[in-house]
């Protein structure tokens, strides 16, 4: 199965913060990366698709990138309903793995 | 408005089975792949199983093979899991899922699986 490492696990920042997650893949997945965010009592909900899609309806300041298999989420001015748990997929090959998670908390 | 509302998580002894519903509502069901995607007690989330809009391809992680079986009536705008030999790491809050090309759009709010004696 490949495996998903993010970092950090768990991060404290400032609203208007610019604040990055990094997903690691052990092997080549394309761009086949997906991120989402995750707050406590709620569903999961997909920011970026693909790598760097972002989803209809998800704020501009979120955005994702890669270099080689280093995919990063980038989130730039930290609002206050960013405070959340955010986790990336690969759907490159089955099972699609996640990565375990980074709780961004307020510093 | 899409929608899923799962039903059926319950507590039940090791060994037991369980049959959980997705209920979907707000798009045209018959053609989406579904998903079902857990996430056990302080760990995270878990791809269990895919299914797509004909019921042609089915796909399941290896630790659920053999004992979970998806399923789905169109009809009914329905999804299923069904989960015999059911062990003690298959607690979890159960999520179904819409997959929109390689992602999951729509998520449903959850049902707690709690497989205990």
């Amino acid at each position: 199965d490949i495996q998903l490492t993010q970092s950090p696990s768990s991060l404290s920042a400032s609203i208007g913060d610019r604040v990055t997650i990094t997903c690691r893949a052990n092997q080549t997945i394309s761009n086949s990366l997906n991120w989402y965010q995750r707050k406590p009592g709620k569903a999961p909900n997909v920011l970026i698709y693909r790598t760097s899609g972002l989803q209809t309806g998800v704020p501009s300041r979120f955005s994702g990138s890669v270099s080689g298999t280093d995919f990063t989420l980038t989130i730039s001015g930290l609002q206050p309903e960013d405070f959340a748990t955010y986790y990336c997929q690969q759907t490159y090959t089955i099972p699609y793995t996640f990565g375990q998670g980074t709780k961004l908390e307020i510093k | 408005e899409v929608r899923l509302v799962e039903s059926g998580g319950d507590l039940v002894q090791p060994g037991g089975s369980l049959r959980l519903s997705c209920v979907a509502s707000g798009f045209s069901f018959k053609y989406y792949r579904m998903t079902w995607v857990r996430q056990a007690p302080g760990k995270g989330l878990e791809w269990v199983s895919e299914m797509n809009g004909d019921s042609s391809v089915i796909l399941y992680v290896d630790s659920v093979k053999g004992r979970f079986t998806i399923s789905r009536d169109n009809a009914k705008n329905s999804l299923y899991l069904q989960m015999n030999s059911l062990r003690d790491d298959d607690t979890a809050v159960y999520y179904c899922a819409r997959t929109y090309t390689a992602h999951l759009d729509y998520w449903g709010q959850g049902t707690l699986v709690t497989v205990s004696s």
